[in-house]
């Protein structure tokens, strides 16, 4: 069975320095693996995607995650924090089922950012 | 562009009453649609997912229940609702696909439903 494991449930960083989340997959085959976003009281929104193309995947809002299959990590990464970037971050992985979609979230990981 | 939109944004109703909360999706058709609960300080846990109208498939036991009754509209329902069914409910929808492709989900932005 899939799973994604959210190292951290808290991470705590200032402005402007960079922002690491880290993410751990199981997978018995080739996953395809997200990182959402929500903000308070939001509905969650799609950060970037992995799906079997290049391991360093870019997203939005200066956002980046590397596919490392040795290690088993999907890790989110951005060099320079805002303010705005304080949120619910989830990380997640699809299961492979034909004819729809079923993901499996990991508990979450709430970015706390001071001026 | 495809949109979702979720009614009502907040409900706050007493133990023992129904519920019913609509989901819709625009400028897409014959999409999956799914229903999840987050409960406070948890990850999201999927309660319901439809590949067609008429079509709903339960992932846990519970007091809910489903419905699509249209291509792109989904309901959630109670007929009695427990202290346990508050929390933060997410419509989601995706691309219905026949192959072992993957594709993301887009969230509608959610009830919050109190149950008191």
């Amino acid at each position: 069975a899939q799973s994604v494991t959210q190292l951290d449930s808290h991470v705590s960083v200032s402005e402007g320095t960079p922002v690491l989340l880290r993410c751990n997959y199981s997978s018995s085959y080739s996953p395809s693996l997200f990182w959402y976003v929500q903000h308070p009281n939001k509905g969650l929104q799609l950060l970037l995607k992995y799906t079997s193309a290049a391991t360093l995947v870019k997203g939005i809002n200066g956002f980046e995650a590397e596919f490392k299959k040795s290690e088993t990590s999907f890790h989110l990464t951005k060099p320079s924090a805002h303010m705005s970037d304080a949120a619910e971050y989830f990380c997640v992985v699809s299961t492979r089922n034909t004819g729809f979609q079923k993901l499996v979230f990991g508990t979450g990981t709430r970015l706390l950012v001071s001026p | 562009s495809q949109t979702i939109h979720q009614w009502p944004a907040t409900l706050v109703q007493p133990v023992g009453s129904p519920l019913s909360l609509e989901c819709t999706v625009e400028g897409t058709s014959n999409p999956n649609l799914y229903w999840y609960r987050q409960a406070a300080g948890r990850g999201l846990q999927l309660l319901f997912y439809s590949v067609g109208i008429g079509q709903i498939s339960s992932e846990v036991p519970q007091n809910l229940s489903a419905s699509r009754p249209q291509d792109r509209q989904f309901i959630l329902s109670s007929k009695k609702l427990l202290l346990s069914d508050s929390g933060f409910y997410l419509c989601a929808w995706s691309v219905h696909i026949w192959s072992w492709s993957s594709y993301e989900q887009y969230f509608g932005p959610g009830t919050r439903l109190t149950v008191t």
